[in-house]
C-alpha cells in the first residue's frame, strides 16, 4: 500500500484565491482525519469523517473551510477566499480498526 | 471536553542519557493509547498503541507503559541519540473512533 496520499505537497497562492488539497487514504480504513500544523497552535483538528460522513467539523475554523469525501478513496479540503493567516502545513491522516492513524506527507500551503 | 496532558513541553538531553516523559489521560471510556513520534518538516508515525492496563510495549531503546485506572503513559528512551530528536504526541481513543491528541514533548538530544 502506498499510505495516505497527499496533493499538492506545496501551495503558493495570493490571498483572495480558491485552495484544494486533496487526499486519498489508505484503501479499507473507515475513518478520515484533516489536521493543521502551526507554529502557534500545533496540531489542530479541523473535521473527520467516518464512512464518508462528516462527523465533526467543529475544528473548522470559518465558513470558508469546507471539506467533502465524496467515495471511500477521496477527500478534500477546500479554502475559499484563502487568506495569509490560513499559511500552515495541512495533514490528512486514515484510521482503521486499530484506531491508530496513518499521515499523509502533508501539504505545505502559503498564502501571500 | 476530553484532556490529554503530556509533560514535559520540551527537554534537552545529553547524548546517551535515558529519559521518560508523560501523557496524562481520563481514566473513563478508555479505548486504546498511541504514541506518534513526530520528525521536524516530516508526518506523525506511529509508535505504539495500547489498550490493556499493564501494557508495556518496545521497540529497539524506546518502551511505553500504560496505566488506565490512574489515566497516564509513560515513554521511555534508552541511552538517547541525536536521531531521537523529535517530538512525540500521544492520542487518547474512547470507542467513539476519534483521537485526541496532547501536545507534545518536544526532545532534543545533543551529541
Amino acid at each position: 500500500d502506498a499510505g495516505v496520499i497527499q496533493s499538492p505537497r506545496h501551495e503558493v497562492t495570493e490571498m483572495g484565491q480558491e485552495v484544494t488539497l486533496r487526499c486519498k487514504p489508505i484503501s479499507g480504513h473507515d475513518y478520515l482525519f484533516w489536521y493543521r500544523q502551526t507554529m502557534m497552535r500545533g496540531l489542530e483538528l479541523l473535521i473527520y469523517f467516518n464512512n464518508n460522513v462528516p462527523i465533526d467539523d467543529s475544528g473548522m475554523p470559518e465558513d470558508r473551510f469546507s471539506a467533502k469525501m465524496p467515495n471511500a478513496s477521496f477527500s478534500t479540503l477546500k479554502i475559499q477566499p484563502s487568506e495569509p493567516r490560513d499559511s500552515a502545513v495541512y495533514f490528512c491522516a486514515s484510521q482503521g480498526g486499530s484506531y491508530e492513524q496513518y499521515f499523509g506527507p502533508g501539504t505545505r500551503l502559503t498564502v501571500t | 471536553i476530553l484532556n490529554v496532558e503530556q509533560s514535559p513541553q520540551s527537554l534537552h538531553v545529553q547524548e546517551g542519557d535515558s529519559t521518560n516523559f508523560t501523557c496524562s489521560f481520563p481514566s473513563s471510556n478508555f479505548y486504546a493509547l498511541h504514541w506518534y513520534r513526530w520528525e521536524t518538516a516530516k508526518s506523525p508515525e506511529a509508535l505504539f498503541v495500547m489498550t490493556l492496563n499493564g501494557d508495556e510495549k518496545k521497540k529497539g531503546r524506546i518502551s511505553a507503559t500504560l496505566n488506565t485506572k490512574e489515566g497516564y503513559s509513560y515513554l521511555y528512551i534508552k541511552g538517547s541519540q541525536p536521531e531521537d530528536s523529535a517530538t512525540y504526541l500521544c492520542a487518547f481513543n474512547t470507542n467513539a473512533g476519534k483521537s485526541t491528541f496532547g501536545d507534545g514533548t518536544t526532545l532534543t538530544v545533543k551529541p
